[in-house]
């Protein structure tokens, strides 16, 4: 049973380009959420999908938005890359009924 | 506010010592409370939870017991591996599934 897969692993832009990253959840789940995790730091929450609609949102700017697919697939946009913006980006799925989540691997991005 | 503090590292330890990573919260009501390991390269495992006050939640070893009048979840392994070295993160979730995680404790084993 796969887990949750997030692409690419790596990715690096430069200050002002627009990325998409892109997770696949849990077999089973239908909730996707997006943490982002600068280095040395715990993940901070970015934003959770449900049946495709954004359910709940962090304290990020407009540059990050994201989509939900009709197969539960998830994905992230970030606009404007500031050199902060550099950091793991986590996907996590889960049951809407339940807490916790499964983490994938992140996407480490770099913006230079 | 909705926060999570847990102690700060690195921790060192040899093979065998016992572990403790102090973690309290600050929350409105109950919420659920959660130890998640992060190994080197890699996303966050889940390695045990508590969803309501004086629950122990344990797994590989590692124990943890929700505490309402400390609002704490400590973190505690009797003898820890080389294997063990990770980074932890405690967290709390809120009612819709968000977590607030605190800044992690990194944790070396050294044999």
């Amino acid at each position: 049973d796969a887990g949750v897969t997030q692409s690419p692993t790596h990715l690096i832009k430069t200050r002002g380009q627009q990325v998409t990253l892109r997770c696949s959840p849990k077999s089973g789940h239908d909730t996707v959420s997006w943490y982002q995790q600068a280095l040395g730091q715990g993940p901070q929450f970015i934003f959770q999908y449900y049946e495709e609609e954004e359910r709940q949102r962090g304290n990020f700017p407009d540059r990050f938005s994201g989509h939900q697919f009709p197969n539960y697939s998830s994905e992230l946009n970030v606009n404007a890359l500031l050199l902060g913006d550099s950091a793991l980006y986590l996907c996590a799925s889960s049951l809407i009924s339940s807490y916790g989540y499964t983490f994938g691997s992140g996407t480490r991005l770099t913006v230079v | 506010g909705n926060s999570v503090t847990q102690m700060e590292g690195p921790v060192t330890l040899s093979e065998e010592a016992f572990l403790t990573i102090n973690c309290t919260y600050t929350a409105t009501g109950y919420p659920s409370l959660f130890w998640y390991v992060q190994y080197p390269g890699e996303g966050l495992q889940l390695l045990l939870k508590a969803t309501k006050a004086d629950d122990k939640g344990s797994n590989k070893g590692f124990e943890a017991t929700y505490r309402k009048e400390t609002t704490s979840f400590h973190l505690e392994k009797g003898s820890v591996q080389v294997s063990d070295s990770a980074v932890y993160f405690c967290a709390r979730a809120n009612t819709g599934n968000q977590f607030y995680f605190g800044t992690g404790t990194s944790l070396t084993v050294i044999p």
